[in-house]
């Protein structure tokens, strides 16, 4: 059974940093890509992050580019999402997420599959 | 980037009924859309990926269509565990984007 198990989240200043992180199992970690996707309070869902199973390709969305950095340790089947300079309009849950792979007319495209529970950021002084 | 527009926002349902939620692209996307079903409190699930595909272990009850830029999500006979928010999310292109929620109630 494939599970996603986050932790790290809390309350945090503005300004401050805080590391998220991911649990894998039930699946091999290494062949999958991976994402962060957060959801403010009473608010609509925010893809944040995605990294490839090799590390080699990283995205992030604008609103966390240069304040956030997205890493992953497959030996130990790990995700971690390093959030830096905290802002008020961080605080959300954050979402872990497994994409699969599809053919896309010769291409290959990305969707969710499994997500994990989430973990509440709060950034608040 | 993409934007993602679903509609209506939110509707009134009952038990059995046939439900259809749209969701509208800003721009071409082929058919790289997903739909997730989230209850409060809870994590999404995933449903539907390549816009008509559904997920392991999700009932034929759901169903998807459309390509370009103009898709659905529908319900077939609605039941109470169906009561939810639904998203739409692009995968086509960077930053992937989601619809702002379809909140499906119990009339």
């Amino acid at each position: 059974e494939v599970q996603l198990v986050e932790s790290g989240g809390g309350l945090v200043k503005p300004g401050g940093s805080l590391r998220l992180s991911c649990a894998a199992s039930g699946f091999t970690f290494s062949s999958y890509s991976m994402n962060w996707v957060r959801q403010a309070p009473g608010k609509g869902l925010e893809w944040v992050s995605s990294i490839s199973s090799s590390s080699s390709y990283i995205y992030y969305a604008d609103s966390v580019k240069g304040r956030f950095t997205i890493s992953r340790d497959n030996a130990k089947n790990s995700l971690y999402l390093q959030m830096n300079s905290l802002r008020a309009e961080d605080t959300a849950v954050y979402y872990c997420a497994r994409v699969r792979a599809h053919d896309g007319f010769g291409e290959l495209k990305y969707y969710f599959d499994y997500w994990g529970q989430g973990t509440l950021v709060t950034v608040s002084s | 980037d993409i934007q993602m527009t679903q509609s209506p926002s939110s509707l009134s349902a009952s038990v059995g009924d046939r439900v259809t939620i749209t969701c509208r692209a800003s721009q071409g996307i082929s058919n790289y859309l997903a739909w997730f079903q989230q209850k409060p409190g809870k994590a999404p699930k995933s449903l539907i990926y390549a816009a008509s595909s559904l997920q392991s272990g999700v009932p034929s009850k759901f169903s998807g269509s459309g390509s370009g830029t103009d898709f659905t999500l529908t319900i077939s006979s609605l039941q109470p565990e169906d009561f939810a928010t639904y998203y739409c999310q692009q995968y086509n292109s960077y930053p992937w984007t989601f619809g702002q929620g379809t909140k499906v109630e119990i009339k």
